[in-house]
């Protein structure tokens, strides 16, 4: 079974902190994708990456960046919290066209 | 944007009914998904279809595909109180395999 791992299911940050969400998958996809999910609004992508060291933004990038250092591992990173970024977190990673997904983190920005 | 629009955004059915859910699209796709997310959880791939393929089955799922219409449906047949969870249609709409587009969901609720 294909394993997406998030590494926290609960976040709770300060506005201006730098926050980390790390991601790993141990199935050696090549695809990994940064979500966001808000209420009524669906899954709107962020950020994805063919590869290693390789990022392209998606349809709402600003505020984050990505780290993409080892093929397993894809970090979504805030660069400076801000209260409009609380939001639910969604990792995934990709072959034959199907997404594998982590639990989530719940972020809350206060 | 949104490719896929879910519909109807909630329902709520017996133990033992069918529950039937449409998801229609703008642009041309190579396939469409369907994904399944319990409360608080991720999502789960449940079934997809290619765009030269009108139904497909699997297990107690059954997954229509309209191209001309630019429509999906997805039947979950004989409901039970687990298939409690939200429902998404997702598409390839930026012509990537790899890139996908989801719609905002359709929340299906079973009561037992």
């Amino acid at each position: 079974d294909v394993k997406v791992t998030q590494s926290s299911r609960y976040l709770v940050k300060r506005t201006g902190e730098k926050v980390f969400l790390e991601c790993v998958q141990d199935m050696d996809h090549e695809n990994m994708f940064w979500y966001r999910q808000d209420p009524g609004l669906g899954l709107r992508l962020i950020y994805f990456s063919y590869d290693v060291k390789m990022k392209e933004k998606g349809d709402i990038p600003e505020g984050y960046s990505v780290s993409r250092e080892k093929k397993e591992r894809f970090s979504l990173i805030l660069e400076s919290a801000s209260t409009n970024q609380t939001s639910m977190y969604l990792c995934a990673s990709s072959y034959q066209d199907i997404q594998y997904f982590g639990a989530g983190t719940r972020l809350s920005v206060l | 944007s949104q490719q896929g629009e879910e519909d109807p955004q909630a329902l709520s059915i017996q133990e033992g009914e069918n529950a039937t859910m449409n998801c229609s699209y703008k642009t041309s796709i190579n396939n469409l998904q369907w994904y399944r997310q319990n409360s608080g959880r991720g999502l789960v791939h449940l079934i997809l279809i290619r765009s030269n393929e009108r139904e497909k089955h699997s297990g107690r799922l059954r997954v229509t595909l309209d191209t001309s219409k630019k429509s999906s449906s997805l039947l979950i047949t004989a409901s039970r109180a687990a298939d409690t969870a939200s429902y998404f249609c997702a598409t390839d709409a930026h012509g990537s395999a790899r890139q996908l587009t989801f719609g905002s969901g359709t929340q299906l609720t079973v009561l037992p």
